[in-house]
């Protein structure tokens, strides 16, 4: 079956320490977003990407970095550089031209 | 940008109680999605309306976008335990196909 999927479910670091978090889909979807989720807050857009390497920064994409060198895979790093980065990561796709989004699992990060 | 505010933050109901949740855009709306979300897991996609005064329904659940396309409610008949969880609406704006959300509205349903 088709879909999004996120690794791992659960990640922890250290202060200091950067993490890449996982998403790969296999619905051959042009577009991949990543989003991140507070409590009270919605989601909001770190980056987003809708062709192979090329990416845009989205509304909060400070102390964050993405790579688009496959059309399947949108990896996420946290950078040490992100102050506040517990919280729960959503990565998203669609298809150029096309109006229905998938979304993964979500990945949820906490910082020890 | 496109902003989305959502009313009311949090719900709480008896089973069997209708319900609406607004969804208010500060621009006028492309696309708009509406999804539901279990606590720690991903979006499930209820419906999207695109077309000024459309409505749509699914099981017990009814969405509607006003002529304008700046406003979208969500209805839900006869509450259920399993319609508890978090209700997000969702926009498009332009031609790139951000995704613009909302803050979410919290629906507890009592049995």
């Amino acid at each position: 079956d088709g879909g999004i999927t996120q690794s791992p479910k659960y990640l922890f670091r250290k202060e200091g320490q950067n993490v890449t978090l996982s998403c790969e889909q296999n619905l051959n979807h042009d577009a991949m977003y990543w989003y991140r989720q507070d409590p009270g807050q919605g989601l909001r857009l770190i980056y987003y990407s809708q062709i192979v390497n090329d990416f845009q920064k989205g509304d909060i994409a400070e102390g964050y970095s993405v790579s688009r060198e496959k059309k399947e895979s949108f990896p996420l790093t946290v950078t040490s550089a992100q102050k506040n980065p517990t919280a729960f990561y959503l990565c998203a796709s669609t298809a150029a031209g096309h109006w229905g989004y998938t979304f993964g699992s979500g990945t949820r990060l906490t910082v020890v | 940008s496109q902003e989305l505010e959502q009313s009311p933050q949090s719900l709480i109901v008896q089973e069997g109680k209708n319900l609406t949740i607004n969804c208010t855009s500060s621009k006028t709306l492309y696309g708009l999605y509406w999804y539901k979300q279990k606590y720690g897991e991903g979006l499930i996609f209820l419906m999207m309306l695109q077309k000024g005064g459309e409505e749509k329904s699914h099981e017990k659940i009814t969405a509607k976008l006003d002529e304008k396309k700046q406003q979208s409610s969500l209805h839900i008949t006869a509450s259920q335990p399993s319609h508890a969880g978090i209700y997000l609406c969702g926009a498009v704006g332009g031609s790139n196909y951000k995704l613009t959300f909302g803050k979410g509205t919290l629906l507890t349903v009592n049995p």
